[in-house]
């Protein structure tokens, strides 16, 4: 299997503009998670996805970010307008159940840059 | 809400030895789950260890093992014969077992330890 894949890998923006990150799970996971890992803040949960609904978005820092999963096999996060401060690095990661011991398989990342 | 602390910003080895990286969580459950994920300088997160709370066996995966303290919420990583592709940041993670809850998938990570290992 090819693991989780992201898209882009990187992404430099200016402030104002939409970003969109995109996520390809692993395939026969049902489970779907957005991370955001910062120096100040490390890494943190953001939202994740059960069967392709939203289950959790309280980490969603607020009403710019929002977060889709139309299908099985792919999930977006778009921020709109983007700040200075959303830079980070956005990882995905899936897994076959939600929880319990089950592993969280993580992709490669995207580091966002909002100039 | 639980929270997990690497009191370790920084560690180094040398090659061939031993080191332990330190972890301790607070929750008031009793069923919980426990990581240890390292990031290279590649930046992809790998799962290292697991760790079961209702289990009282320590985990081990070749070279790596825990020590689980449940009682002392303390939960951490022993690195043996350690070698030059065990440097990275290691994160210590916690999952809850209420399957109820909407937090159930969550992983709640500590800040990190940069381990490097010196040849």
């Amino acid at each position: 299997d090819a693991g989780v894949i992201q898209s882009p890998r990187h992404e430099v923006t200016e402030m104002g503009q939409e970003v969109t990150l995109r996520c390809k799970p692993i395939s026969g996971h049902n489970s779907l998670f957005w991370y955001r890992q910062t120096m100040m803040r490390g890494l943190e949960l953001l939202i994740y996805f059960n069967n392709n609904v939203p289950i959790d978005d309280s980490g969603m820092p607020e009403d710019r970010f929002s977060a889709k999963m139309p299908n099985a096999s792919f999930s977006t996060l778009k921020i709109q307008p983007s700040e200075p401060r959303d830079s980070a690095v956005y990882f995905c990661a899936s897994s076959q159940t939600s929880g319990g011991a089950d592993e969280q398989f993580f992709g490669p990342g995207t580091r966002l840059t909002v100039l | 809400a639980q929270t997990v602390t690497q009191s370790q910003p920084e560690m180094s080895v040398q090659e061939a030895e031993t080191v332990t990286l330190s972890c301790t969580y607070d929750t008031s459950e009793s069923d919980y789950y426990l990581f240890w994920y390292k990031q290279p300088p590649s930046r992809q997160m790998i799962l290292v260890i697991r760790q079961e709370a209702y289990k009282q066996q320590n985990a081990t995966e070749n070279r790596f093992s825990v020590n689980f303290q449940k009682a002392a919420k303390s939960f951490s990583l022993k690195i043996s014969d350690s070698q030059l592709g065990d440097a990275a940041m290691y994160f210590c993670a916690y999952r809850t077992g209420n399957a109820g809850g909407t937090s159930y998938g969550k992983l709640t990570f500590g800040q990190g330890t940069i381990l490097t290992v010196h040849p």
